[in-house]
């Protein structure tokens, strides 16, 4: 099956601060999606990006595909950014999402 | 628009006693139904899936069940709850692409 692999495992910031988290997978995808894990446990859509660049609002993301990798960045970063991020793709005809083992990101006041 | 509800959100239970946690789906239909777990650290672990009324698709053999008696319910159960079921089971639902999450039960078996 695909490999996902995210760097880097724990990220610490002050406030303010930009970042970038990586997501590199093994195989050709047609899914690769962006979660926030927040301190309760809820996971949030953040972005739906096979390919390409999206932004909304201090985050954006971009795919690229044929080097299979994607990138989320966070700008201007604040306390409610923690949490962890997950990316996780599909690949294929299967219905399967396979997650990375997540960024831990911790924005400090 | 569509929501997805999970409950319990939590739920302390003895070792050998049975389970049964609950998902709906509101405002799609013919959803794909997922159920993960997630263990102390971070890791999501597909358990089930299902792509319609019972069908159920298992990923990992273990002591967990799956139910899909309606389009837009999805169960998951146990007979006898063991120490390593504890976690954060979330359901997710998918249409066409996205796939999206519930809030998730937190399950501590004592």
């Amino acid at each position: 099956g695909i490999q996902v692999e995210q760097s880097p495992p724990d990220l610490i910031l002050q406030e303010g601060a930009n970042s970038t988290l990586r997501c590199n997978f093994s195989d050709s995808v047609n899914n690769l999606q962006w979660f926030h894990q927040n301190p309760w446990g809820q996971l949030i859509n953040l972005f739906y990006i096979p390919s390409g660049t999206k932004q909304n609002g201090r985050l954006s993301a971009t795919t690229v595909a044929t080097e299979r990798y994607s990138l989320l960045y966070i700008s201007s970063s604040q306390t409610t950014d923690s949490g962890v991020y997950f990316c996780a793709v599909r690949g294929g005809s299967n219905y399967k999402l396979t997650f990375g083992k997540g960024t831990l990101l911790t924005v400090n006041p | 628009s569509q929501t997805i509800h999970q409950w319990p959100a939590t739920l302390v239970q003895p070792v050998g006693s049975p389970l049964s946690l609950e998902c709906t789906v509101e405002g799609t239909s013919n959803p794909n139904l997922y159920w993960y777990r997630q263990a102390a650290g971070r890791g999501l672990q597909l358990l089930f899936y299902s792509v319609g009324i019972g069908q159920i698709s298992s990923e990992v053999p273990q002591n967990l069940s799956a139910s899909r008696p309606q389009d837009r319910q999805f169960i998951l159960s146990s007979k006898k709850l063991l120490l390593s079921d504890s976690g954060f089971y979330l359901c997710a639902w998918s249409r066409v692409i996205e796939q999206y999450f519930g809030p998730g039960t937190r399950l501590t078996v004592t």
